[in-house]
């Protein structure tokens, strides 16, 4: 697609419940990266992909948060029993990653606004 | 352990006048910088960057300023208009290492009044 697309744009959930998240990298970006972003907070690194492996998971919270990439594509980011500091925007970026450039630009989507009651 | 601090949560200017929004940062290892810049209930968009060997760079109205000494960078715009309204993020990511790691501020809310 021409951008990075994430879906739903909003979700509404009671505490307990497991919801899932979903990313569309940019077509032939094989770096996938999922941020999150608490009020009056920056973007929080979460985890990183490369294709459909994840070499970086050091910033998910808690056992709660899992992630997976297949086809080297879309993205899951699953929270089981969500809690109510769950709450907060969800953003997936996607880069290129060719050569690891460090001068590289990460795209980001427009994200989820998770909402635990 | 905050490694890049944008101080000012927001920053008000007038149409036309420069506006300069602050960044700093702790860890030496950061070797590339970027602005993001996002309105609400839109991703971030990469606005300019630059690399620890420069000390500006210029893209029409927006100039960026490392200073790597005092480990600080400015964002400039000039002149300021009413669009450019919106919360800018400092980023920074490290040479080597975890270079595919973009660490960022916690942003500066930019009103620009007619």
């Amino acid at each position: 697609g021409a951008g990075v697309s994430q879906s739903p744009s909003n979700k509404v959930t009671e505490k307990g419940k497991d919801v899932e998240l979903r990313c569309d990298p940019i077509s032939g970006h094989t770096a996938l990266y999922w941020y999150r972003q608490s009020l009056g907070q920056g973007l929080e690194f979460l985890i990183y992909f490369q294709g459909n492996s994840a070499p970086d998971k050091s910033g998910l919270p808690s056992d709660r948060f899992s992630a997976e990439r297949t086809g080297g594509s879309v993205s899951t980011l699953t929270i089981q029993r969500t809690q109510q500091e769950d709450s907060a925007v969800y953003l997936c970026a996607s880069s290129p990653r060719t050569g690891g450039a460090t001068n590289e630009k990460l795209f980001f989507g427009s994200g989820t606004q998770l909402s635990v009651l | 352990d905050q490694q890049v601090k944008q101080n000012s949560p927001s920053l008000s200017v007038q149409e036309g006048r420069i506006s300069i929004l602050n960044c700093d940062y702790t860890n030496s290892m950061f070797d590339y910088f970027l602005w993001y810049k996002k309105y609400p209930a839109e991703g971030p968009t990469f606005l300019i960057s630059i690399s620890s060997i420069k000390d500006k760079n210029e893209d029409g109205r927006f100039t960026v300023f490392l200073n790597k000494s005092a480990k600080h960078l400015s964002l400039h715009i000039v002149p300021s208009q009413p669009g450019d309204s919106a919360v800018y993020f400092c980023a920074a990511r490290p040479k080597s290492g975890s270079n595919y790691k973009l660490t960022f501020g916690k942003g500066t809310l930019l009103t620009v009044n007619p």
